[in-house]
């Protein structure tokens, strides 16, 4: 099956700094990419969509300017916290959709971030 | 209201039972239905997907039912490895939306 991986694993940062995660499809191309957070014992809520080569579709009540999101390549996505603070520390999960299959999202393994 | 509401867990039980797992979903004009498993600080993976007339995986069934928007899963025969949070997941737009997840314990 097609294969995501996400870079790091795990963080930990002092608050006020930025964090930098990446997300990339192995042996796909990813027309689409998703960033999804969770906070414990809650669901997946999806954070933004992002279309390779344009600009991401953010979720109401995500800030862009606090989550940059680039998605340059067709296997590769970005997203940055800028300006960390604790109330970011969440598990963040990318997902990967390509064209043969449109109907089906790949995940990565997620980023435990912790922000101190 | 929710988009996705599943059952409250956790549920425990001892291996060999029968667990149901009931969810419901709020947009009537979603588009296709998945039940996802997720284990403890790991990424959901697609258990199956749901369809209209029902489809069994092994000792997992699915129901869907469009008119009630209601989505069911059921798990045979419990093992130990079933243990996880089993999330109820629609698709309404080409988005992915997770319901809260139900914990499954298995026990001995």
């Amino acid at each position: 099956g097609a294969v995501v991986s996400q870079h790091p694993s795990w963080v930990i940062c002092k608050s006020g700094t930025s964090v930098k995660i990446e997300c990339r499809s192995l042996d796909f191309q990813a027309t689409t990419m998703f960033w999804y957070r969770q906070f414990p014992k809650q669901s997946l809520m999806l954070m933004a969509t992002s279309n390779e080569g344009s600009k991401a579709t953010y979720e109401q009540g995500v800030e862009k300017d606090k989550f940059l999101i680039n998605h340059a390549s067709l296997t590769l996505s970005t997203l940055t916290v800028t300006s960390a603070h604790p109330e970011d520390s969440s598990f963040y999960i990318c997902s990967a959709r390509d064209r043969v299959s449109p109907n089906e999202q790949f995940f990565g393994p997620g980023t435990r971030l912790t922000v101190l | 209201r929710k988009e996705v509401e599943q059952d409250p867990g956790p549920f425990n039980v001892p291996e060999g039972a029968t667990v149901a797992f009931n969810c419901t979903y709020s947009n009537s004009a979603s588009q296709s239905f998945f039940w996802y498993r997720q284990d403890c600080r790991k990424e959901p993976k697609l258990l199956m997907s749901v369809y209209s007339s029902g489809n069994e995986d092994g000792r997992f069934t699915a129901q869907l039912n469009r008119a009630s928007q209601y989505i069911s899963l059921l798990i045979r025969d419990s093992k130990l490895s079933d243990s996880a949070t089993y999330l109820c997941v629609v698709n309404a737009g080409g988005k992915l939306i997770f319901g809260q997840g139900t914990e499954l314990s298995v026990k001995p």
